[in-house]
């Protein structure tokens, strides 16, 4: 089956501009979250939506915001940029699976948008 | 989430096993293992999972120790292609939805 795909995979901007990155999940998964990776801070998670409502947010600012259509795709928006915001922005599919008695997280990655903020 | 520890970088010859350790010594009784790794500038991917029992796929193998306050990644024999950052991740079950919390891993490094 198809993978997690982000749209654009590449992105300049330049500072006080907003940009909005995609991403399409794996056909039936519901859930959808958005991590940063920078150099110095490493792989941050940002937000998680299940089922078009935002389930889970991590610690960054308002700045940074998503959102869940019906079908699952998310996209995410930043606006004001600033160049820290330089970044691989990864999204990531995931369902829950019960088997033998044992939860499990199954959770794909996409490739991930390269943002440079000039 | 429990915090875990794992040193900065690790080497390993072709062909040899690689022995990735973790240190998640706060971890809780419902808390999984997880380890991921990230080959350079692509997404993570998924390797093993464990609870308390140690666990084996198509990838790796995964030791728990009996107190779980530890595990370790094994790579039965390493490929160039194997070169990654790994990331033993510590997380809980069901209700903590998918969020994952990111160490800063161990660079393996393959040498042929």
């Amino acid at each position: 089956k198809a993978g997690v795909t982000q749209t654009p995979r590449y992105l300049i901007k330049t500072r006080g501009q907003q940009v909005t990155l995609s991403c399409s999940p794996i056909s039936g998964h519901r859930s959808v979250s958005w991590y940063q990776q920078t150099p110095g801070q490493g792989l941050q998670f940002l937000f998680e939506y299940f089922s078009e409502t935002q389930r889970n947010k991590g610690n960054f600012p308002g700045r940074f915001s998503g959102r869940q259509f019906s079908n699952s795709r998310s996209e995410m928006n930043v606006s004001t940029l600033e160049l820290g915001d330089s970044a691989l922005y990864l999204c990531a599919s995931s369902r829950t699976l019960y088997l033998a008695g044992d939860y499990y997280n199954e959770q794909f990655f996409g490739p991930g948008t390269r943002l440079t903020v000039l | 989430d429990a915090k875990t520890t794992q040193p900065p970088s690790m080497d390993c010859a072709e062909g040899r096993a690689a022995n990735l350790p973790c240190n998640h010594s706060t971890i809780s009784g419902n808390e999984y293992v997880y380890w991921y790794r990230q080959i350079h500038s692509q997404g993570p991917q998924y390797i093993i999972h464990g609870l308390k029992n140690n666990e084996t796929n198509e990838m790796a193998s995964l030791i728990i120790t009996e107190d779980r306050k530890s595990s370790t990644l094994i790579l039965p024999h390493a490929t160039l292609r194997d070169t990654a950052v790994y990331y033993c991740i510590v997380r809980g079950g069901e209700t903590s939805g998918s969020r994952l919390t990111f160490g800063e891993g161990t660079q393996l490094t393959v040498n042929p």
